[in-house]
Order: structure tokens, then C-alpha cells, then sequence
């Protein structure tokens, strides 16, 4: 069984540029998260998805940051402008149904 | 609100001695639990949860995880540690019903010394 695939590993940006994360999630899997994790903190979760309607967005910046899920299955993740504080590593996760979820490699994102 | 604590920033175990992490926890209702590990530049990898039954979890690479309700923990061990095990260990707390939204505690580094 394929794993949540997430793009790209790396970005490297400049304050105030924009920038989009992607995530494709376990095959059949109806809820997705978003995750931020900070260097030396646990994820935070930023939103999640069931199938292509949000379920919590209350952490999530929205002044700056927004996802969507098109048609239920794979999901963005939009940052702009960035700001140096979002230097973190973006995890994508997928549950099938209940919480046990699957998480992607991330995407290590370093804003200068 | 849901929230998890991992007291230990670090742990330090010498291989084949017993290691444990700590987790504590707070939820208004029955918790789901859950341990994940990461490694470096990797995405967190689930190793077991407790969701109802047997105190005694069993997961992956022969972790296992006691629940005790009335100290509100989920330690997760580990009979004879190995090098290979050094990575960064995170306890997570859902509450059933409505979303599972998973809540992460900050991490525990395992180090095992050869």
C-alpha cells in the first residue's frame, strides 16, 4: 500500500514570498491533516479535512495560510506572505476512519 | 481541552537495558493514545495505541505501552533497548467521537549508548 506522499521535501524561500505545499493522502482515506512542526516541538495541527469539508481550522493563520482539498482527495497548503517564524517541517496525514492517522515524509520549509 | 505531556526532554539508555518514555495525559472523557517515533528526516511512523481492552499495549519492534487510567499515563517501553532505537519519540491523545483530532506532546529523544 502506497503511504501519504507529500512535495516538495525542501523549500527554501525569502520572507514575504508565497509558497504552496502538496499532499496526497493513502488511497480510500477520508480525513487529512495538516500538520506545522516547530524544531524541538511536537506537531501542531493546523486543519483537517474530511473527505472535501473542514472539520477544525482554529489554528490555522488564516491572515495568511490556506488548504484546500479538491475533490476530497489530494490537498494544498498555502503560505502568503511567509514570515520567518514559519520555518517548520509541514507533515500531511491521513486516516481512514477513527484516529489512528499516517503521516507523510513533510516538507521542510526554511524562510530567510 | 486535550493535552499531553512528555516530562523527559532526553533519555539516556545503555543497549540492552530496559528503556522507558513517559507520557502523561488530559482528556475530558476515554483517551485513544497513541506512540509515534521519527527519524531523522522522516515523517513520524506509528508504533501502537490503546484504544480500549487490555492496559497492556503490544506495538512495532517490540515497543509496548502500559495505560493506567488512574495515573493518566501511557509509558511506552521497551525490554532491552538497541542502538537502532535512538530517535525522537512523540505520545499523542485523541478523544472519541467527533473529529479525533490527535494532540501531540513535544517529544522525547531516546539515546541509546553502544
Amino acid at each position: 500500500e502506497a503511504g501519504v506522499a507529500q512535495s516538495p521535501r525542501y523549500k527554501i524561500i525569502e520572507k514575504r514570498q508565497s509558497v504552496a505545499f502538496w499532499c496526497n493522502p493513502i488511497s480510500g482515506h477520508a480525513t487529512l491533516y495538516w500538520y506545522q512542526q516547530i524544531l524541538g516541538q511536537g506537531p501542531k495541527l493546523l486543519i483537517q479535512f474530511q473527505n472535501n469539508g473542514v472539520v477544525d481550522d482554529s489554528q490555522l493563520p488564516k491572515d495568511r495560510f490556506s488548504a484546500e482539498r479538491l475533490k476530497g482527495v489530494d490537498s494544498t497548503l498555502k503560505i502568503q506572505p511567509a514570515k520567518l517564524e514559519d520555518s517548520a517541517v509541514y507533515l500531511c496525514a491521513s486516516s481512514l476512519s477513527g484516529p489512528e492517522a499516517f503521516f507523510g515524509q513533510g516538507t521542510r520549509l526554511t524562510v530567510v | 481541552a486535550q493535552s499531553v505531556a512528555q516530562p523527559e526532554d532526553q533519555v539516556n539508555v545503555a543497549e540492552g537495558n530496559p528503556l522507558t518514555v513517559k507520557c502523561t495525559y488530559s482528556v475530558s472523557g476515554n483517551p485513544y493514545l497513541f506512540w509515534y517515533v521519527q527519524y531523522p528526516n522522516r515523517g513520524l511512523q506509528f508504533l501502537l495505541k490503546y484504544i480500549t481492552g487490555d492496559n497492556l499495549v503490544k506495538g512495532s519492534y517490540g515497543f509496548e505501552a502500559e495505560f493506567n487510567k488512574s495515573q493518566t499515563s501511557f509509558h511506552l517501553k521497551k525490554p532491552s533497548a538497541l542502538v537502532s532505537d535512538s530517535a525522537l519519540y512523540f505520545c499523542a491523545v485523541s478523544e472519541p467521537g467527533g473529529s479525533y483530532i490527535p494532540t501531540f506532546g513535544r517529544g522525547t529523544s531516546l539515546i541509546v549508548h553502544p
